[in-house]
């Protein structure tokens, strides 16, 4: 089954211990790219990914890191965390065409405390 | 800088209405036009992507529509069921990969 798989599904954490959200595809899709949700915000994106060893920022990247180390990876990296990164975060997937239709993980929702 | 906006913020109709949802947008240049649905609780789910040249798009009880040159777009549900309750999600691409998302309208069908 095609899909954008994303772990953990809940993390509840304390500010400064490090953590990874992993996430995966398997439609060997070129573009990644990880959002947080926030009541009355909508979609933000974080950080996106081209291909493999290609990132750049989105609209809100500070206090994260992203690699693509491998095509169907791309993992979510919070260095230090601190409670105004308590959110819910979704990673989506899609060709690189402009006509492409991004497929989204089924989310992860982490609490800093 | 980049805007879309949609309304109502909310909604809530009864089963087998139909409904409308609006979404403007500032963003430029414009690429395509898309409308998610996303379940409390679950990712996104794509509807309908539209690029600059197409007016009308649907999808089952679904149709999108949007007009490039006063850069809005509307979502109608025809003959709304439980199952619609969701918040529909207006999304404008300026290229390839730089995506602008609209805050929601949240739809609530009631029986």
């Amino acid at each position: 089954e095609a899909q954008v798989t994303q772990n953990p599904r809940y993390l509840i954490t304390v500010t400064g211990k490090k953590l990874t959200v992993t996430c995966s595809q398997n439609m060997n899709h070129e573009y990644m790219s990880w959002y947080r949700q926030d009541p009355g915000l909508g979609l933000r994106q974080i950080y996106y990914s081209m291909n493999v060893e290609v990132t750049d920022k989105g609209d809100v990247p500070e206090g994260y890191k992203v690699s693509r180390k491998e095509k169907r990876n791309f993992p979510l990296i919070l260095e230090s965390p601190s409670p105004n990164q308590t959110s819910l975060y979704f990673c989506a997937s899609s060709f690189s065409t402009v006509y492409n239709e991004q497929f989204f993980g089924p989310g992860t929702r982490l609490t800093v405390l | 800088k980049n805007q879309v906006e949609q309304s109502p913020q909310s909604l809530i109709i009864l089963e087998g209405k139909n409904c409308t949802l609006q979404c403007n947008y500032t963003v430029s240049p414009f690429s395509n036009l898309r409308w998610y649905k996303q379940d409390t609780g679950r990712g996104p789910v794509s509807l309908t992507i539209m690029t600059f040249s197409e007016n009308t798009k649907s999808n089952g009880r679904y149709t999108a529509t949007l007009d490039a040159d006063t850069k809005q777009s509307s979502l109608h549900i025809t003959a709304s069921q439980l199952s619609d309750s969701a918040s529909y999600i207006c999304v404008v691409s300026s290229n390839d990969y730089k995506l602008s998302f609209g805050a929601g309208t949240t739809v609530t069908v009631r029986a």
